[in-house]
């Protein structure tokens, strides 16, 4: 069972130009959570969707970001005319179900956005 | 809303000494604490979670972290380190009815010397 998958792993974008990161939950998950570590920072949380549906998406920004599950295919987390403070590694996280006793979130190994 | 405080931002230490990192977190009803570890350009690694029951929790590669509810804690711990430990830890906090949104704190680097 192959763990999450992000492509792709590294990413160069001139500012103002779109930037598309993808991720493959691993099998069976149906939820999937966006995060984004900035240089010398933690993980922020982005946004939280289960198949088809955005379930809470208070982390993202107002503007340019936007997140889609589809029925089928990757999770799509989807940057509009970068900037250089876009500039970060973005991580993605599934699991099974909502986080309870039996379960727990497997990382992806990120994307690092790098905007010139 | 939840917050988490690594009080650390690095913790330098020989090998084969022990080693604390610390968490705090904000008080909540029900809470999940979970401790992540991350290597150099990687992902993140569940190193061990708290949900509810013994307040010891044992993890993988010898780590453990004890839940403490009145000081609001959730240190990591570990009796003997190694060289390969060295990486960047995150603790996280999981609100039950928030989902599957973790919080994080602003991670501790933990770098080991021979």
């Amino acid at each position: 069972n192959a763990g999450v998958m992000q492509n792709p792993r590294h990413l160069v974008r001139r500012r103002g130009q779109e930037a598309r990161l993808r991720c493959s939950p691993m099998k069976g998950h149906s939820h999937v959570y966006w995060y984004r570590q900035l240089p010398e920072e933690g993980l922020k949380f982005m946004v939280y969707l289960q198949k088809e549906n955005i379930i809470d998406e208070s982390g993202m920004p107002k503007e340019r970001f936007s997140a889609e599950f589809p029925k089928e295919g990757p999770s799509i987390l989807r940057i509009q005319q970068v900037v250089r403070g876009d500039s970060a590694a973005y991580f993605c996280a599934s699991s099974p179900s909502l986080l309870s006793m039996n379960t727990e979130a497997f990382f992806g190994q990120g994307t690092r956005l790098t905007v010139v | 809303a939840q917050s988490v405080t690594q009080l650390d931002s690095q913790v330098p230490v020989f090998e084969e000494a022990p080693v604390e990192l610390r968490c705090n977190y904000s008080s909540s009803v029900s809470v999940y604490l979970f401790w992540y570890v991350q290597y150099p350009n990687q992902g993140l690694q569940l190193l061990l979670k708290y949900l509810s029951g013994s307040t010891l929790v044992k993890g993988i590669n010898g780590f453990e972290a004890e839940f403490n509810k009145s000081q609001t804690s959730f240190h990591l711990r570990k009796p003997s380190v190694h060289i390969s430990d060295t990486a960047e830890y995150f603790c996280a906090v999981s609100d039950g009815n928030q989902g599957g949104k973790l919080i994080f704190g602003q991670g501790t680097e933990l770098s080991v010397k021979p």
